[in-house]
């Protein structure tokens, strides 16, 4: 069964440090992979995703991600986060047939120190 | 564009009421929608999937004589919680599938339900 593995539950960067977060999947074929970011109180936002070709995915608010088959991986990187950057994380996995399921790790809670 | 929205955002009601919550595409059609719950802190769980014209698809564990969906047209899908008590209280969160981009999903802002 398809599976989404966050390690770090709750993470804390100063503004204007870099950050990554990882994810590791869990998939039997080529994945469809995602990352969405929720405020409190809020629906997700997708900041990218990885469908094929190059492994380095650009995203939104200065977010990248690379995918790495090798690692199983797909770990989201910011150069320098900014104070509004804090919010909940979540890596998905598109799964069934169409990849139409997402499959949702637990989630990093990522808080900025100013 | 791609906007989903959610009605009502927040709803409490007594135990052993039914409570409807709607899910909209704005600006696209949606051939496909998605149920997901989600407890405090926690990742959003999947319930149902929602084929417009058809009947939802459940995913294992989820009742689907309490979680009641009705996907009636290509832009409206409803949630209805039949019977709630206080354990199904929770954030609801759809999401629906553009018919032209096939594998993204575009989420609403969630429906934050208290059952007293």
């Amino acid at each position: 069964a398809q599976s989404v593995t966050q390690p770090d539950i709750h993470i804390t960067v100063s503004e204007g440090a870099s950050l990554e977060l990882r994810c590791n999947y869990s998939y039997g074929a080529t994945p469809y992979l995602f990352w969405y970011v929720q405020s409190p109180g809020q629906g997700l936002q997708l900041l990218l995703k990885y469908f094929s070709g190059d492994t380095l995915v650009q995203g939104i608010k200065g977010f990248e991600a690379e995918f790495k088959r090798s690692q199983s991986s797909f770990n989201l990187r910011k150069p320098s986060v900014h104070w509004s950057d804090a919010a909940e994380y979540f890596c998905a996995v598109g799964a069934g047939q169409g990849a139409q399921k997402l499959v949702f790790g637990q989630g990093t809670r990522l808080t900025i120190n100013p | 564009g791609a906007v989903v929205s959610q009605h009502p955002s927040r709803v409490i009601c007594k135990s052993g009421t039914s409570v409807k919550i709607e899910c909209r595409s704005l600006d696209f059609q949606a051939t496909t929608m998605f149920w997901y719950r989600q407890f405090p802190k926690k990742s959003l769980m999947l319930m149902a999937t929602s084929n417009e014209g058809s009947k939802a698809t459940y995913e294992q564990g989820v009742e689907k004589d309490k979680f009641l969906i009705n996907h009636a047209s290509l832009t409206l899908s409803t949630l209805t919680v039949t019977s709630a008590h206080p354990e199904d209280s929770s954030f609801y969160i759809c999401s629906a599938r553009d018919s032209q981009t096939v594998h993204e999903q575009y989420f609403g802002p969630g429906t934050r339900l208290t059952v007293t």
